[in-house]
């Protein structure tokens, strides 16, 4: 069974600093998705990383995918307000099910 | 282009009353997923369906709940003689018909309380 742990599951920074969440998977799979999700709202798909090695950057998020480490990281640069949410991991296991397993979610306060 | 539609947003029933949550997928997409969130979790997978056919319901209680997607018209995820415990948020998701990843796109949520 797929398992995907993500930590820190809560992280409080301050605007400014940097940090970086992780989310780490049990099998083999080499299609990894960042979504954020605001309260109450849906999930807002952030990244999709696709082979080991890939790096995505948007704004002052960036995520990267070792899939021989099974393990893919979101870092946060120069945080601001806007970017409190919950993050999550998701990792397809590649076969022919499709779903999604999903980490628990990490979730961001970023303190003025 | 109009993304993954659910209704109604929020629904409240009492125990032992029936459920219909319904999602129409984004344009373009034949495959439809349903996940469900607890408070302060992360997404659970239920049932991934295509038009007439459900591909894999691995996620789902073996009781009360159903999903469809019909030829014609939304995906309904039904559940039966609801309990407290089914109060969640459930959330339908959307892929396009052929691509090289499964990206999913989801929709606002049917937020579920049960009474």
């Amino acid at each position: 069974e797929l398992k995907v742990e993500q930590n820190p599951l809560f992280l409080s920074m301050q605007e400014g600093k940097n940090y970086t969440i992780y989310c780490n998977y049990s099998t083999t799979s080499d299609r990894l998705y960042w979504y954020r999700q605001d309260p109450g709202k849906s999930l807002e798909s952030l990244f999709v990383l696709l082979s080991n090695g890939a790096v995505k950057q948007e704004g002052r998020l960036m995520a990267s995918l070792d899939t021989k480490a099974r393990l893919s990281t979101l870092h946060i640069t120069a945080a601001v307000h806007d970017l409190s949410a919950t993050y999550f991991c998701a990792v397809d296991n590649s076969g022919s099910a499709r779903q999604l397993t999903f980490g628990s979610g990490t979730q961001l306060t970023v303190l003025p | 282009n109009a993304g993954v539609m659910q209704n109604p947003r929020h629904l409240v029933r009492r125990r032992g009353q029936e459920a219909r949550l319904r999602c129409s997928p984004m344009k373009g997409h034949s495959h439809v997923y349903w996940y469900r969130q607890l408070p302060e979790e992360g997404l659970k997978f239920m049932v991934y369906l295509q038009k007439e056919n459900i591909i894999d319901e691995s996620g789902m209680p073996k009781e009360r709940f159903s999903a469809e997607f019909p030829k014609e018209g939304p995906s309904i995820l039904r559940i039966q003689q609801v309990v407290r415990g089914d109060s969640a948020a459930y959330f339908c998701a959307s892929s396009p018909t052929s691509g090289l990843y499964n990206e999913q796109f989801f929709g606002p949520g049917t937020r579920l309380t049960v009474l």
